[in-house]
């Protein structure tokens, strides 16, 4: 099947830094990538829509100063979170759409983002 | 609109025992559904998905699911529980008919596979 990866894992940083997220497609274009955050023994919650070559699509609820995405390439999506506080500490989940009929999502082994 | 409902937040099994972890939804056309099985600290990983043909749909890890449409279920099953099955599973769904291709998936259930 279809591989996404992401980088880092995981991550630590201060209060008040940035940090940003990569999510690849290894083996397939993907036009369409998706972003979830997910807290401890909980569902995923998508944040935002990412295509490529414009602006993301965000859920409502969610900062989109906050949360930069940029989808600069069809295989490579960004995610940024600017200034991040301890409440941003969170396990962050990517995806890409594969195409075909059912357009099914590959999903990133995730990154566990840690602020102090 | 389109919704899931996973209405048992953990499952416990004894090893070799058969499971079935529940999953029912709700869209407007015709449903594509998924299940995914997650891993502590690791993505979602693909185990089976139904979008048209057979109810009965085989998977990865020798799961199973049964496509419902009466009863709009899309219940996952294995014969014979391992250990190693001890996860969270997520049911997914999105409707087939609709421009979006975003899913909506459950809140998940833990599954506990006792030896």
């Amino acid at each position: 099947g279809a591989v996404v990866s992401q980088h880092p894992s995981w991550v630590i940083c201060k209060s008040g830094t940035s940090v940003k997220i990569e999510c690849r497609s290894l083996d397939f274009q993907a036009t369409t990538m998706f972003w979830y955050r997910q807290f401890p023994k909980q569902s995923l919650m998508l944040m935002a829509t990412s295509n490529e070559g414009s602006k993301a699509t965000y859920e409502q609820g969610v900062e989109k100063d906050k949360f930069l995405i940029n989808h600069a390439s069809l295989t490579l999506s960004t995610l940024t979170v600017t200034s991040a506080h301890p409440e941003d500490s969170s396990f962050y989940i990517c995806s890409a759409v594969a195409g075909g009929p059912s357009n099914e999502q590959f999903f990133g082994p995730g990154t566990r983002l840690t602020v102090l | 609109a389109q919704s899931v409902a996973q209405p048992e937040d953990q499952v416990n099994v004894a090893e070799g025992n058969p499971l079935t972890v529940k999953c029912t939804y709700s869209v407007s056309g015709n449903p594509y559904l998924f299940w995914y099985v997650q891993y502590p600290n690791r993505g979602l990983q693909f185990l089976l998905k139904y979008i048209t043909g057979d109810n009965l749909v085989k998977g990865s890890y020798g799961f199973e699911a049964e496509f419902n449409k009466s009863q709009t279920s899309f219940h996952l099953k294995k014969p014979s529980a391992l250990v190693s099955d001890s996860a969270l599973y997520f049911c997914a769904v999105r409707d087939g008919a609709g421009g979006s291709y975003i899913p909506t998936f459950g809140r998940g259930t833990s599954l506990i596979v006792h030896p």
